[in-house]
C-alpha cells in the first residue's frame, strides 16, 4: 500500500512564526503536492513538484514555499505565518508514465491554527 | 478555466438504498477523472480512478461512470450502508503528469441504520 505520512496531525503557531509542514512519501512517487482545505472553498493547490529539486506554483502560492531535496520528501514552508493560513494542509502524491497519470494518494492532514 | 461542481451538497439516504453522486466538469479535455472519500477531519481516500480513455470503473459495490463529451461523471454505489457516511469528492486532471487535481467541494452523505 502507498502510504503518504505528514509530520504533524494538529498544530498551533503564533502569528509570525516561521512554520514547517513536512510529507513523506514511500512509493517512489516523482509527483508531490501541497493542497489546502477550508469550508466552503474546497481542495486548493498551494505548489507541486516533478522531480526532485523542482516545483510549480498552484492556485495559492502567496505566502508559502517548498522544498524537494530528495524525492520522498516535500516540505511546505509559510514564512512568516498569518492568521489567514489557518486550515488543513493536505499532502498528495502520484506516479506518472509518459503522460499517463496514475492516482494521487494522499497523507492524513495537518490542521494548524495560527493565533 | 476548468470548473468541477458536484450536486447536490449533501445527501440523506435509508440504509440499503442505492444511490448516484453526481459530478459535472466544464472542460471536456481531461486526462483523468478521479472520486474520493473523505471521512470528518481526515485525509482523502481514493476509491476509482477513469483515465480519459475509459467508460467506468467499478469496485466493489462502487461504480463510477465517465461521458467526456457531456462533462459528466456519475459514481453509483449499491446498496449503501451506514459506513459510507462521508463526503465525496471527485477531482479532474487537466494536464499531463505531474500536474495536480482540480476538485468539486464535494457531496456529504449521510446514511441512516
Amino acid at each position: 500500500d502507498v502510504k503518504v505520512t505528514q509530520s504533524s496531525r494538529y498544530l498551533v503557531k503564533r502569528t509570525g512564526e516561521k512554520v514547517f509542514l513536512e510529507c513523506v512519501q514511500d512509493m517512489d512517487h516523482e509527483n508531490m503536492f501541497w493542497y489546502r482545505q477550508d469550508p466552503g472553498l474546497g481542495l486548493r493547490l498551494i505548489y507541486f513538484s516533478y522531480d526532485v529539486k523542482m516545483k510549480e506554483k498552484g492556485d495559492i502560492p502567496e505566502g508559502y514555499s517548498v522544498s524537494r531535496e530528495k524525492k520522498e520528501r516535500f516540505s511546505l514552508i509559510l514564512e512568516s505565518a498569518s492568521t489567514n493560513q489557518t486550515s488543513m494542509y493536505l499532502c498528495a502524491s502520484s506516479f506518472s508514465v509518459g503522460d499517463r497519470s496514475y492516482e494521487q494518494y494522499f497523507g492524513p492532514g495537518t490542521r494548524l491554527t495560527v493565533t | 478555466k476548468q470548473e468541477v461542481t458536484q450536486i447536490p451538497a449533501a445527501l440523506s439516504v435509508p440504509e440499503g438504498e442505492n444511490l448516484v453522486l453526481n459530478c459535472s466538469f466544464t472542460d471536456s479535455a481531461i486526462y483523468n477523472l478521479q472520486w474520493f472519500r473523505q471521512d470528518p477531519g481526515k485525509g482523502l481516500t481514493s476509491l476509482l480512478l477513469i483515465q480519459s480513455s475509459q467508460r467506468e470503473q467499478t469496485s466493489g459495490r462502487l461504480n463510477a461512470s465517465l461521458d467526456k463529451s457531456s462533462g459528466r461523471s456519475t459514481l453509483y454505489i449499491a446498496a449503501s450502508q451506514p459506513g459510507d457516511s462521508a463526503t465525496y469528492l471527485c477531482a479532474v486532471k487537466i494536464g499531463q503528469a505531474g500536474t495536480a487535481l482540480i476538485f468539486g467541494k464535494g457531496t456529504t452523505l449521510s446514511v441512516s441504520s
